[in-house]
């Protein structure tokens, strides 16, 4: 089956640092999607990619989707300790049905 | 606006007992999809409801069962629970079921004992 093989398993930096995680499938998907999510609670949506090559930011976060459609990354700039958390990211393939994800980043952010 | 809302937030059963679980999408969203999060993994897809249809199955034992109601809420039943089965299980909806966003709930937390 489908797997995301998501990098780095965790990181640990000093606020204002800038950090970048990525994702890689075996497979190609439709949308890429990153997620964050903070103890007892369900992923947050960060950022959705829909096309090949597309570059998308939301405030301090910029993430792209790979021109083959097998991989996805992650920038955040300027961290803070708010920050902290753990990132998934999640490919949806043509039929839509399902999300598969990879197995997180958890981030940890030194004030 | 009210998110994604999953009851009960906690529950602790024993090996053999059933469960289910409730979610409620978020308004106008007509597409629900369940999720189980094991400890320290990212979540792995149960089931895709839409417009009270099954439109998707993850790899899970017959056990599992869900369906979605005519107000697009959504049941996860689980039968002869297993210790393996304890986890976080996450309620998603988006406004349809393709290229449209998931967003999640919180989550009902599941003990099996």
């Amino acid at each position: 089956g489908q797997q995301l093989n998501q990098s780095p398993q965790s990181m640990f930096i000093q606020e204002g640092e800038d950090v970048s995680m990525n994702c890689t499938s075996s497979s190609i998907f439709n949308t890429w999607l990153w997620y964050k999510q903070d103890p007892g609670e369900g992923p947050v949506l960060l950022i959705a990619l829909y096309k090949a090559g597309e570059l998308t930011s939301n405030g301090r976060l910029t993430a792209q989707f790979g021109i083959t459609r097998k991989d996805s990354f992650l920038n955040i700039s300027a961290s803070i300790p708010s920050d902290v958390g753990i990132y998934f990211c999640a490919g949806q393939d043509n039929a839509g049905n399902m999300l598969t994800f990879g197995g997180g980043t958890r981030l940890m952010v030194k004030p | 606006d009210a998110g994604v809302t999953q009851s009960p937030t906690h529950l602790i059963k024993t090996r053999g007992q059933h469960v289910t679980l409730r979610c409620s999408p978020i308004s106008g969203h007509k597409s629900v999809s369940w999720y189980q999060q094991v400890l320290g993994q990212g979540p792995q897809f149960i089931f895709q409801y839409y417009e009270k249809e099954e439109r998707g199955r993850g790899n899970f034992p017959d056990r599992f069962s869900a369906r979605q109601f005519p107000n697009y809420s959504s049941e996860l039943n689980v039968n002869a629970l297993l210790l393996g089965d304890s986890a976080l299980y996450l309620c998603a909806s988006s406004l349809e079921p393709l290229n449209s966003p998931l967003h999640f709930g919180n989550g009902t937390r599941l003990t099996v004992t």
